[in-house]
């Protein structure tokens, strides 16, 4: 029974470059949220999305970040054009249905570093 | 809008003695309350959750927290912490919307490193 499952682990990228994160939930699982932890500090809520549908994206910047979860395949975090302060840890996490009441799934997350 | 302060970046126990991770939280309707462990270069896992119900919760490892609502918090204690329980400890809330159903996006507090020593 694989958890929520991400990768790459670990991502290095240059300055104006384009990453992909991906993040397959759990087997039943049709909820994925990411969140962001920058150094020092806790996570904070990216987006939320349903199978094909956002539904959540008050937490993502405005410009170069994108997210989308297709009805086939993993969920993917896109940042275009990365800057050094993109550097974090994404964490994506997946529920069968409304987390509140039943709880998360965290991967493990993949730790970006921008050169 | 809703936030969690846990008071104490790092705290630092002997083996065997009590674990006092504090948390308060600010929430404007009902709150859904979670403690969560990170351990190095590791995703979180979830130790234990308030939704309703006893306010006194039980989690894994011999954790467990006390949902308050008047002091409006939920401190997580161990009566005798052991290495293993050396790791980063995050304290997360939700609320129910409107329409008395929750998504589920989670406010986290800034975390606490807890350290064991022999």
């Amino acid at each position: 029974n694989a958890g929520v499952m991400q990768n790459p682990r670990h991502l290095v990228r240059r300055r104006g470059q384009e990453a992909r994160l991906r993040c397959s939930p759990m087997k039943g699982h049709s909820h994925v949220y990411w969140y962001r932890q920058l150094p020092e500090e806790g996570l904070k809520f990216m987006v939320y999305l349903q199978k094909e549908n956002i539904i959540d994206e008050s937490g993502m910047p405005k410009e170069r970040f994108s997210a989308e979860f297709p009805k086939e395949g993993p969920s993917i975090l896109r940042i275009q054009q990365v800057v050094r302060g993109d550097s974090a840890a994404y964490f994506c996490a997946s529920s069968p249905r409304a987390a509140s009441l039943y709880g998360y799934t965290f991967g493990s997350g993949t730790r970006l570093t921008v050169v | 809008a809703q936030s969690v302060t846990q008071l104490g970046s790092h705290v630092s126990v002997s083996e065997g003695a009590l674990v006092l991770l504090r948390c308060n939280y600010s929430s404007s309707v009902p709150p859904y309350l979670f403690w969560y462990v990170q351990y190095p270069n590791q995703g979180l896992q979830l130790l234990l959750k308030y939704t309703t119900g006893a306010t006194l919760v039980k989690g894994i490892n011999g954790f467990e927290a006390e949902f308050k609502k008047s002091e409006t918090s939920f401190h997580l204690t161990k009566p005798s912490a052991h290495m293993s329980d050396a790791a980063e400890y995050f304290c997360a809330v939700t609320n129910i919307n409107a329409g008395g159903t929750s998504y589920g996006k989670l406010t986290f507090g800034q975390g606490t490193i807890l350290t064991v020593h022999p």
